[in-house]
């Protein structure tokens, strides 16, 4: 059965530092990936996504994930991360009739 | 372009009543899929729905059914309504298996 894991459940970083949050999957097949941000009171918004080839995807606002299968991860990353980065992101594996959603990292962004 | 749109964006019920939310697709999508979103967790794959016929369900019981019509619009109906169905309710549309769009959401309140 599919499934993902975020290990982090919140996160605190400084505005400027670099980002990572963590995603780890269980698929059967070569997995669709994707990641999503979503603010307080609104829906899911698609940050990027990995259906195959290159293994580094870039993605909207200067995010991106890499596809590591060795170690079924598909961490994201941001070199510098900005106020406005503040949210929760999602994790999700899985095919459109059926995703799968980790539950979640919160970002925390200290000035 | 309007995205997807939901309504209501927020509803208060009692518990045994029941509940119908809507969803309009984002323009060109066919594909209406739900899902639901406890507090602090990710969202959980109700069903989806394509060409008016439910495609695939998660794991939700009989009192979750759902309604496609021919303007690709959906409802999610929610009968004998528990505490437990209080969430964020989303709805996702796609086309052809491309990513998928989320709307705001439905926050359904049930006391």
């Amino acid at each position: 059965a599919q499934s993902v894991t975020q290990p982090d459940i919140h996160i605190t970083v400084s505005e400027g530092a670099s980002l990572e949050l963590r995603c780890n999957y269980s698929y059967g097949a070569t997995p669709y990936l994707f990641w999503y941000v979503q603010s307080p009171g609104q829906g899911l918004q698609l940050l990027l996504k990995y259906f195959s080839g290159d293994t580094l995807v870039q993605g909207i606002k200067g995010f991106e994930a890499e596809f590591k299968r060795s170690q079924s991860s598909f961490n994201l990353r941001k070199p510098s991360v900005h106020w406005s980065d503040a949210a929760e992101y999602f994790c999700a594996v899985g095919a459109n009739n059926d995703m799968r959603f980790g539950a979640g990292t919160r970002l925390t962004v200290k000035p | 372009d309007a995205g997807v749109t939901q309504s209501p964006t927020h509803l208060i019920k009692t518990r045994g009543q029941q509940v119908t939310l809507r969803c309009s697709p984002k323009s060109g999508h066919d594909t209406v899929s739900w899902y639901q979103q406890a507090l602090g967790q990710g969202p959980q794959f109700i069903f989806q729905y394509y060409e008016e016929e439910e495609r695939q369900r998660g794991n939700f019981p009989d009192r979750f059914s759902g309604h496609q019509f021919p303007n690709y619009s959906s409802e999610l109906n929610v009968n004998a309504l528990l505490l437990g169905d209080s969430a964020l309710y989303l709805c996702a549309s796609s086309f052809n298996n491309s990513p998928l769009h989320f709307g705001n959401g439905t926050r359904l309140t049930v006391t």
